[in-house]
């Protein structure tokens, strides 16, 4: 079964710093997701992707923030300096229509 | 969903159905709604979306009611491996924004 993969399982880095997180969603999928989930905390919307251009976005996307699909496979949120309040798991997602999506494992951020 | 409400936790023993009821008072007219289960330390699963009136799929039973303001999640004879943490998601609020409710830790009891 297709599936979509996110690296690094964890990441730490120091606050200030900027971390690229990367996703590879399933082949044929058109709409590209980021969410992310602070510790104890429900999924919280980021971003949407489609056509190569972000669809929506959340009040937390602020301008830290950016996504990019560099070539046909990887989807990467980038977060260009680090607060510690950054610090989640950051779920990728992706999904053939508009509904049902799939989810990465997730990548761990720590901020420290 | 701006003003969502999921009960926080319940608790089930096996074989027995379980419903889950998300609250949405402000929920997009045309939008889908969806349900995930999430184990810890794991994404989100799909289990089931619908839009209105009932949805069944082999694994749960979604009930819309016509106003569509809430909407109940029904696993047929819950077992251990059931035991996570199940979220509502659809668009609310003028923006249309993807939200997730605020989840419903499930546990299922020997």
């Amino acid at each position: 079964e297709p599936e979509v993969t996110q690296t690094p399982s964890h990441q730490v880095t120091q606050m200030g710093q900027e971390v690229i997180l990367r996703c590879v969603p399933i082949s044929n999928h058109l709409y590209f997701y980021w969410y992310r989930q602070i510790l104890g905390q429900k999924v919280e919307f980021l971003v949407s992707f489609y056509n190569n251009e972000i669809s929506e976005k959340s009040e937390i996307f602020d301008d830290q923030f950016s996504v990019e699909r560099p070539d046909g496979s990887n989807f990467t949120l980038k977060i260009r300096s680090t607060k510690l309040e950054d610090s989640a798991m950051y779920f990728c997602a992706s999904s053939a229509g508009i509904a049902e999506q799939y989810f990465g494992p997730g990548t761990r951020l720590t901020v420290t | 969903l701006a003003k969502t409400t999921q009960p926080i936790s319940m608790d089930s023993y096996e074989g027995q159905e379980v419903n889950i009821t998300c609250s949405h008072n402000n929920i997009a007219t045309n939008d889908y709604i969806t349900w995930y289960q999430q184990f810890p330390s794991q994404g989100p699963r799909f289990i089931i979306q619908g839009y209105k009136t009932k949805v069944t799929n082999e694994v749960a039973s979604l009930f819309i009611p016509a106003d569509r303001k809430s909407s109940t999640l029904s696993l047929p004879r819950v077992s251990l491996s059931d035991t996570a943490v199940y979220y509502c998601l659809g668009r609310s609020g003028s923006a249309r924004q993807l939200t997730f409710g605020s989840g419903t830790q499930l546990t299922v009891l020997p």
